[in-house]
């Protein structure tokens, strides 16, 4: 495709409801990023993939997220058991390789938890 | 912990002036400074990269500035426009034995007025 997409853009959640979040990565591209950003802040860190293999999950905040991409191109935030503090837009970038190139970003899903 | 700060939180200039925008960070060891343009409700999109070795790089009307002894970058817009009105991210990254990562700052939002 011609860019990073990401689906749905908006969700609404009920706290305690799971959601599941997905991200399609510009094709070819290797590496893949999920971020979280709150209202006024910059994005912060919660995950990389290169191809398949999730190389750093440091960032996720809780074991209630969790990231997969098991054929190394779409990739699947799932957050279980939301939460009103979850509340925030959900980045996806991705690039061709490593993590010194330059990442491509998606438009985004925002999600509130009511 | 690692740092990115910048200022002004927040800009109004009347079109066709210029304006610069101001980075300084505390990561280490440094990799390379991006700055991103991220228009409301849209991901990031990268303006410019820049290594240690590098003092300035253009992008059209952007010119981003680095001194990697001070830590300080600038990112200064010339005869700006209105479709410059946007947040714009210095993003630091730290260099790692296998990655890097990258610390956001939490933006300056620029706005250009008639």
């Amino acid at each position: 495709g011609a860019g990073v997409s990401q689906s749905p853009r908006y969700k609404v959640a009920k706290r305690g409801q799971d959601v599941a979040l997905r991200c399609d990565p510009i094709s070819g591209h290797v590496s893949l990023f999920w971020y979280q950003q709150a209202l006024g802040q910059g994005p912060e860190f919660l995950t990389y993939f290169q191809n398949e293999a999730q190389l750093d999950k440091s960032g996720l905040p809780s074991d209630r997220f969790f990231a997969e991409r098991p054929e190394g191109s779409v990739s699947t935030l799932k957050i279980q058991r939301t939460q009103q503090e979850d509340s925030a837009v959900y980045l996806c970038a991705s690039s061709l390789a490593g993590t010194k190139n330059i990442q491509y970003f998606g438009a985004g899903t925002r999600l509130s938890v009511l | 912990k690692n740092q990115v700060e910048q200022s002004p939180q927040s800009l109004i200039i009347l079109e066709g002036k210029n304006c610069t925008l101001q980075c300084n960070y505390t990561v280490s060891p440094f990799s390379n400074l991006r700055w991103y343009k991220q228009d409301t409700g849209r991901g990031p999109v990268s303006l410019t990269i820049m290594t240690f070795s590098e003092n300035t790089k253009s992008n059209g009307r952007y010119t981003a500035t680095l001194d990697a002894d001070t830590k300080q970058s600038s990112l200064h817009i010339t005869a700006s426009q209105l479709s410059d009105s946007a947040s714009y991210i210095c993003v630091v990254s730290e260099r790692t034995g296998t990655a890097s990562k990258l610390t956001f700052g939490t933006g300056t939002r620029l706005q250009v007025t008639l």
